[in-house]
């Protein structure tokens, strides 16, 4: 059963432009969504998160946007760069749940090309 | 100065071996977990340690017996490897009680393992 959902398995967007990268959920228990980048072999890092009470969060040129009523959120990256190209992990937590656990989508591979 | 270090961070074996990874954290955190990175690119939890207490217990074979000796480290031994146990594994740890808006785990960089 996947709780989290990103069906989209990689993105490619120009220099520049907006990335927008999507997940959808089922679990209602979840109150805090978190997204993570990681690079390569090494491990994910963290990016930014959004309460499950509200509906936008904004981090410079990263905002997480929640439509509770859809189970669905989103990522925007303005401008996007190179460097931006990484997979990206959508989470969410079920505080309620198993103490902290976070429940991982299987990523969108975002690749920024100059 | 690594804050979640993980080694080895290759592993091959054969099959039927008991094999180790080792985790160690010095963030200060009082809880650390196991995660699996499977074939098909989930990251699922496998357990979970708060201050060296099990607090989390997913579905995962008892061939597979994680050993906290302090707080800032989290060993996973696995029995009797299987070809199916090939993953990456990540180490993560967090302040269960943290703010939740500030809220994330610090993984380490990942073990490959593969089972021959």
């Amino acid at each position: 059963d996947q709780q989290v959902k990103q069906n989209s398995p990689s993105l490619s967007v120009q220099e520049g432009r907006i990335s927008i990268l999507n997940c959808d959920y089922t679990n209602s228990m979840f109150d805090y969504f978190l997204w993570y980048k990681k690079y390569p072999a090494e491990g994910p890092t963290f990016l930014i998160s959004i309460s499950s009470i509200k509906d936008k969060n904004e981090d410079g040129r990263f905002t997480v946007f929640l439509n509770k009523s859809a189970k669905h959120l989103s990522l925007h990256i303005v401008p996007s760069q190179p460097g931006d190209s990484a997979v990206y992990f959508c989470a969410g937590r079920n505080y309620g749940g198993s103490q902290g656990n976070l429940i991982f989508g299987k990523g969108t591979k975002l690749s920024v090309k100059p | 100065d690594t804050a979640v270090s993980q080694t080895p961070k290759y592993l091959v074996t054969q099959m039927g071996n008991d094999k180790s990874i080792k985790c160690e954290q010095n963030l200060g955190h009082d809880t650390m977990y196991w995660y699996k990175q499977d074939s098909k690119k989930f990251l699922k939890i496998m357990f979970s340690y708060n201050n060296k207490e099990l607090i989390i217990n997913e579905t995962v074979p008892n061939r597979f017996s994680p050993k906290s000796p302090d707080k800032a480290h989290l060993n996973l031994h696995i029995n009797s490897l299987e070809l199916g146990d090939s993953a990456v594994y990540f180490c993560a740890s967090s302040h269960l009680q943290d703010r939740v808006d500030n809220y994330g785990y610090t993984f380490g960089s990942g073990t490959r393992l593969t089972v021959v």
